[in-house]
């Protein structure tokens, strides 16, 4: 079983238009990380969120984190086609040190 | 600044040969991952070192992989004999682990695609 459950598995969209991402787990985590990993290359770190129910942002991406520390959220606003990739959601769960990631969302940006 | 740094890029075998991916992670971490990705399951952590030393390998397959890590600036994964169920795309990771409730942040190579004939 996933430790962290993200869905959809799959989106596509028109440019100009907006879309969430959802990360879920049953555990509590000390802290979740989402990536970003384009064809061909390793995943690269968006943004750590430490604080149940913190908001963070990265220009048109807001990311939140539950209030319970078991979820996240990624929510992007009038996408754009370098949006295009597969976004990963990682955490640390409470009582271990091992950094689980999520299958990840693969998001596609149409022009 | 250099970053993670994975050879071979990509490697085509036949199965039972012997594969040896290479990693250099960033200078100054202290902490080495080495994952596999798959369609199917997603990104998995097959071990890690902090200060060069194996701290969990419970995500190692089977015998069939080892891991080593000399120095800090070079490990190896090693599959022996290898099988068609061990194509992936193989990332290594370094980070500088740090105390506290925050997760560092992981740098990844570019992956290693291997594919067992």
């Amino acid at each position: 079983t996933q430790l962290l459950e993200q869905s959809p598995q799959f989106l596509s969209i028109q440019e100009g238009e907006n879309l969430t991402v959802y990360c879920n787990s049953s555990s509590v985590f000390s802290s979740l990380q989402w990536y970003r990993q384009e064809p061909g290359e390793g995943p690269v770190l968006l943004v750590t969120v430490v604080t149940g129910g913190e908001v963070k942002k990265l220009k048109r991406l807001t990311f939140q984190f539950g209030d319970a520390r078991k979820d996240s959220s990624l929510h992007i606003t009038a996408a754009q086609p370098g949006d295009t990739g597969l976004y990963l959601c990682a955490g640390v769960p409470y009582g271990n040190n091992r950094l689980a990631f999520g299958k990840g969302n693969q998001v596609v940006v149409i022009p | 600044d250099a970053g993670v740094i994975q050879s071979p890029r990509h490697e085509v075998t036949e199965m039972g040969q012997e594969v040896t991916l290479r990693c250099k992670p960033i200078s100054g971490h202290n902490s080495l991952f080495w994952y596999r990705q798959t369609m199917m399951r997603g990104l998995e952590l097959l071990i890690y070192f902090n200060n060069n030393v194996p701290i969990d390998d419970s995500g190692m397959p089977e015998d069939r992989f080892s891991a080593k890590m000399p120095n800090a600036s070079f490990s190896t994964l090693k599959i022996q004999p290898s099988e068609p169920r061990d194509s992936a795309v193989y990332f290594c990771a370094s980070s500088l682990a740090r105390a506290g409730r925050e997760a560092g942040e992981l740098f990844f190579g570019e992956g290693s695609r291997l594919t067992v004939l």
